[in-house]
């Protein structure tokens, strides 16, 4: 089936630690995206990629840091220099062309330990 | 600024009875308005978009939603709900880049039997 793929779904990190969260896409989507969730805080954009080999920074980089290395591909590294990492986590993609529909992976919980 | 406010964090109907979700907005350029729903622990959902073109759409799952410029509103409406629409609720504001997107904060739907 088409879709976006997270995992671990689930993430335990001691600190100190570096953690790559990993989002795989089959839509053939140009344009990924990684948001993070907290409780009564909504969505925040934290980077995103409209082209293989380049992303930008959204409202939230600091402490993260991400790769695009091939279309399908867009891991997220949560660093250790961010400060309250334990969040929820979603990947998105979308063709990257104006009106077309963002999907959303199914998210990855990360809780520092 | 841009932002999204959606005013009700929590709202409990009873099944069979009709209702809105608010959502104000304020955005620099020409908006274009989505709404999603996300089930506990899940990704999120697209409901319905707007773009351009008639200022009330459906969307999925019988819901529908009207787009006021002129209140900067873009309100989410349903006349019957359902036991399985209890989820939280977002509205989100972009830009030509559809996947740049500022949520608001959300609002939990209770359905009461």
């Amino acid at each position: 089936d088409g879709g976006i793929t997270q995992s671990p779904k689930y993430l335990f990190r001691k600190e100190g630690q570096n953690v790559t969260l990993s989002c795989e896409q089959n839509l053939n989507h140009d344009a990924m995206y990684w948001y993070r969730q907290d409780p009564g805080q909504g969505l925040r954009l934290i980077y995103y990629s409209q082209i293989v080999n380049d992303f930008q920074k959204g409202d939230i980089a600091e402490g993260y840091s991400v790769s695009r290395e091939k279309k399908e591909s867009f891991p997220l590294t949560v660093t250790s220099a961010q400060k309250n990492p334990t969040a929820f986590y979603l990947c998105a993609s979308s063709s990257g062309n104006f009106g077309n529909t963002i999907y959303f992976g199914e998210g990855s919980w990360l809780t520092v330990v | 600024a841009q932002s999204v406010t959606q005013p009700d964090i929590h709202i409990t109907v009873s099944e069979g009875a009709s209702l809105e979700l608010r959502c104000n907005y304020s955005y620099g350029a020409t908006p274009y308005l989505f709404w999603y729903v996300q089930s506990p622990g899940q990704g999120l959902q697209l409901l319905l978009k707007y773009f351009s073109g008639d200022t009330l759409v459906q969307g999925i799952k019988g819901f529908e939603a009207e787009f006021k410029r002129s209140q900067s509103s873009f309100n989410l409406r349903k006349p019957s709900v359902h036991w399985s629409d209890a989820a939280e609720y977002f509205c989100a504001v972009g830009g030509s880049n559809t996947g740049k997107l500022i949520f608001g904060q959300g609002t939990t739907l209770q359905v009461k039997p």
